[in-house]
């Protein structure tokens, strides 16, 4: 079966940096996405990484080692608007697999 | 605006009925899935599409149904048969050749089974 594995929580200081990990095992390799998830609604697309390396985007970057099976996603300058829920998704088979994601908890 | 429709945003529904929730999109997308969301619990994938007429089941298809005549449509049936249906239920698609786009979600269908 695939595996997705992401820590549940994180809390930080607003204007601090949170790094978010997900490690992965999964029949075969497509991509890896990364969404934001604010309560009750839908996801939204953050960051998209399929070779290995650090994609930047704003405050956001995400970075990828396929050989360790392995991602995070690293929020820079936090808001109170970044609390939300961090979903590690990969591609693989057509498919796209999701871990259980991180709740992001920004404080004043 | 193009986008993906779900509707109704929240749905009551007694246990034993089945209940139909509708996905549509004008994006043009050729492919479309249906993802079930619990508490504490990643996206699960129920059913999915690659193309019109032609669905594949997922993790979790059990007690489930889909159809996709349009390209525009994908409606998920939860049948009597699902033992826990009551969850966050989450339709998205994507163009089949633009992977880096990743999917596009609909704002979901809150179902409650009472």
């Amino acid at each position: 079966g695939q595996n997705i594995d992401q820590p549940t929580e994180m809390t930080a200081t607003e204007g601090a940096i949170v790094q978010i990990n997900c490690t992965y095992q999964t029949s075969g390799f497509n991509g890896l996405f990364w969404y934001q998830q604010h309560a009750g609604e839908a996801p939204t697309f953050l960051s998209y990484n399929v070779l290995d390396g650090l994609e930047e985007k704003g405050r956001f970057s995400s970075f990828l080692s396929r050989s360790k099976g392995y991602s995070y996603l690293l929020l820079k300058e936090l808001q109170m608007k970044d609390s939300a829920s961090y979903l590690c998704a990969v591609r693989h088979d057509y498919k796209l697999s999701f871990g259980a994601g991180t709740t992001v908890t920004v404080r004043a | 605006d193009g986008g993906i429709t779900q509707s109704p945003k929240y749905l009551f529904r007694k246990e034993g009925q089945n209940v139909t929730l509708s996905c549509e999109q004008n994006l043009n997308h050729d492919a479309m899935y249906w993802y079930r969301q619990d508490p504490g619990q990643g996206l699960r994938l129920i059913y999915y599409s690659q193309i019109v007429n032609d669905f594949q089941k997922g993790d979790i298809a059990e007690g489930y149904s889909v159809s996709r005549e349009k390209k525009e449509s994908f409606p998920l049936t939860v049948t009597s048969a699902q033992k826990n249906p009551t969850a966050f239920y989450l339709c998205a698609s994507r163009r089949s050749e633009a992977v880096s786009y990743g999917y596009t979600f609909g704002s979901g269908t809150r179902l409650t089974i009472v």
